[in-house]
């Protein structure tokens, strides 16, 4: 079975810009949930994604958003991009909602 | 809210030794304790988990312990080898209710010396 497969791997970015990441679940898995990791935070929760509709929300401002689709793949949304936004995206994804969260590599954002 | 605390934040070993890293949490209504490994360049593993029935959970070389009372839970590598050598994150969450996302620990950089 794939794992969870995240796009781009990589990306640069200007501050003001706005940028989507994508992150397609394991097959079989409906929810979806987004982390941060930063070497100072540490790996912190953005929100989780179930049936299309967020369950669960982080304490990251209002630029930071996300859908879910139908065949669960799901996408987070950064606006007006800030210095500190940088830093490694990593989607998981679990069967249901409080199963084993398994994750992908990850999207590397630099924003300058 | 949940807080999560680990120790030590680095810890080397030499290869067949016996490596420990220890959590904390403050919520006593988290009823699941999951711990991943995080090679560079990649996305966190999951190498082994616990629920707060259990009090210990064994696979292979890795072992984990929870002590409900003390709010402590343990990750225990015997036998190391150089490819154990990562980083370690503990993980703490109330699975059950509307709550799932995980409260993670800042990690336990762990080299094993061959």
């Amino acid at each position: 079975k794939a794992g969870v497969t995240q796009t781009p791997r990589y990306l640069i970015k200007t501050r003001g810009q706005q940028v989507t990441l994508s992150c397609s679940p394991i097959s079989g898995h409906r929810s979806v949930s987004w982390y941060q990791q930063t070497p100072g935070q540490g790996l912190q929760f953005l929100f989780e994604y179930f049936s299309e509709t967020q369950r669960n929300k982080g304490n990251f401002p209002g630029r930071f958003s996300g859908r879910q689709f139908s065949n669960s793949r799901s996408e987070m949304n950064v606006s007006t991009l800030e210095l500190g936004d940088s830093a490694l995206y990593l989607c998981a994804s679990s069967f249901s909602r409080g199963d084993e969260q398994y994750f992908g590599p990850g999207t590397r954002l630099t924003v300058t | 809210g949940e807080n999560v605390e680990q120790h030590p934040s680095t810890l080397s070993v030499q290869e067949g030794d016996s490596a420990v890293i220890k959590c904390t949490y403050s919520d006593s209504a988290s009823n699941y304790f999951p711990w991943y490994k995080q090679e560079l360049g990649k996305g966190p593993q999951l190498i082994i988990d616990i629920r707060s029935n259990v009090g210990e959970k064994k696979d292979q070389r890795i072992a984990v312990t929870l002590n409900k009372t003390a709010k402590h839970f343990s990750l225990h590598i015997t036998e190391t080898q150089p490819e154990d050598s990562a980083v370690y994150f503990c993980a703490a969450s109330f699975h059950g209710g509307s709550q799932g996302n995980l409260i993670f620990g800042k990690g336990t950089k762990l080299s094993v010396k061959p």
